[in-house]
């Protein structure tokens, strides 16, 4: 089983529609949660963090945390063209220490 | 504020040369990470540092790589005798702490010859 897992898409929404992106993780222990966005030849910009059960929202991005299920979402509101790209989730702490532990990505199309 | 700096942001070096990749982390922040990704694949922890210490180096491979951040200055990822299969885009990233976000830097994109 992978450590993080993500379906690596291509997830393809309209503009103006929702884009509901997940992951899930093996680590039980596992602390802090995050979405990073990369836009090819990139470096990957954090979007969202997460560190408690429940929902974060920042302006249209809503992260969603589920540590019993050990699964993390990411919504994206009213997507735009601008927000394709691919999507990274990333996990730390528990076992792992300070490093982050990458899922594959999902890569989003919005379609103007 | 100045983020997370690299440099070189390109670098070519042939078979058997060393490469030296180097990373400024945001002022203030002492945790520093090195992260490779090779085409095609996901980003992978390679060490974690703070100033001169190696905390874990377990995604390292135990040969031809060091990584080292001093006192004074940027921490560097050295690679000696290169090879083909180190090509790849290297990122740095820095936290102010254990468990808080990370943020990266542009890159070094590594091509051997």
């Amino acid at each position: 089983q992978k450590e993080v897992e993500q379906n690596s898409g291509p997830l393809s929404v309209p503009e103006g529609a929702i884009a509901s992106l997940n992951c899930t993780y093996s680590d039980r222990v596992s602390q802090s949660f995050f979405w990073y966005r990369q836009y090819s030849g990139k470096s990957p910009e954090l979007i969202m963090s997460i560190y408690s059960n429940g929902d974060k929202e920042d302006g249209r991005f809503t992260a969603q945390l589920n540590k019993a299920s050990q699964y993390v979402s990411l919504l994206i509101r009213d997507s735009q063209p601008s927000d394709s790209a691919t999507y990274l989730c990333a996990v730390n702490g528990g076992g792992q220490g300070g490093k982050l532990i990458f899922g594959q990505g999902t890569e989003l199309s919005v379609k103007p | 504020n100045a983020g997370v700096m690299q440099n070189p942001r390109h670098l070519v070096r042939r078979r058997g040369q060393e490469a030296r990749l180097r990373c400024s982390p945001v002022k203030g922040h002492s945790h520093v990470y090195w992260y490779r990704q090779l085409p095609e694949e996901g980003l992978k922890f390679m060490v974690y540092l703070q100033k001169e210490n190696i905390i874990d180096e377990s995604g390292m491979p135990k040969e031809r790589f060091s990584a080292e951040f001093p006192k004074e200055g940027p921490s560097i990822l050295r690679i000696q005798q290169v090879v083909r299969g180190d090509s790849a885009a290297y990122f740095c990233a820095s936290s102010p702490g254990l468990y808080n976000e990370q943020f990266f830097g542009p890159g070094t994109r590594l091509t051997v010859l």
